[in-house]
């Protein structure tokens, strides 16, 4: 399968923790995104990359979220003391840059106890 | 700021011909995109059209875009059960595959 993998599917954490998730984009795509969607809603854009830099956070992306890609692979999005407000699914994208295409991948769905 | 709009819930007949309507509010889009999302299930790329076209046929799927009213749609036809999903308007801004702003999503329901 080459499409974009998340991982982990689920995860239910207490308040407070810290959560850690992992995306790996297709292989040639060098631009990754991470949205967040919680339910009933569209995805939210949460932030971008483009190789290894980060180039664009929302200010959804507050400080206890940190996300970070480096080598330019794959992405982690950690989510430092989380808040029942944090559960979500949270997606990852990826395209390459002569292609008008995102592809997202499964998502992650947090749930916040 | 920008803003994608989309109704709520639209029910159909299978066979019936579906059209889901989009409006925005930042005429500055590139691209603007045709998501679906299954129930539990991540977004799977419908089609897109380029913000200097008026129309895309895709097999099914047929995509209008009235720029100066800011309004796209994608229209299904022969309508399937297997269609009934979330379908969400997207729009780019300053490039193809930059950030994308989504719709709300519409509940399509096909009735047997």
């Amino acid at each position: 399968d080459t499409g974009v993998s998340q991982d982990p599917r689920h995860k239910i954490t207490k308040r407070g923790q810290n959560v850690t998730f992992r995306c790996d984009p297709i292989s040639e795509h060098n631009r990754l995104y991470w949205y967040r969607q919680t339910l009933g809603q569209g995805p939210e854009f949460l932030t971008y990359f483009q190789n290894e830099a980060q180039l664009e956070k929302s200010r959804l992306l507050s400080d206890r979220f940190s996300a970070e890609r480096p080598k330019g692979s794959f992405s982690t999005l950690e989510i430092q003391r989380t808040e029942q407000g944090d559960s979500a699914m949270y997606l990852c994208a990826s395209s390459s840059p002569w292609d008008s295409e995102a592809f997202f991948g499964q998502g992650t769905r947090l749930t916040v106890v | 700021g920008e803003d994608v709009e989309q109704s709520l819930f639209l029910s159909v007949r299978e066979g019936d011909s579906s059209v889901i309507n989009c409006t925005y509010t930042d005429s500055s889009s590139t691209y603007l995109y045709w998501y679906k999302q299954e129930p539990g299930a991540g977004l799977q790329l419908l089609t897109y059209i380029f913000s200097n076209m008026d129309m895309k046929q895709d097999q099914r799927l047929t995509v209008l875009l009235n720029k100066k009213d800011k309004h796209l749609s994608l229209r299904i036809a022969d309508t399937q059960t297997g269609d009934s999903a979330i379908y969400f308007c997207a729009v780019a801004y300053g490039g193809a595959t930059n950030k994308l702003i989504f719709g709300t999503g519409t509940l399509l329901a096909v009735q047997p």
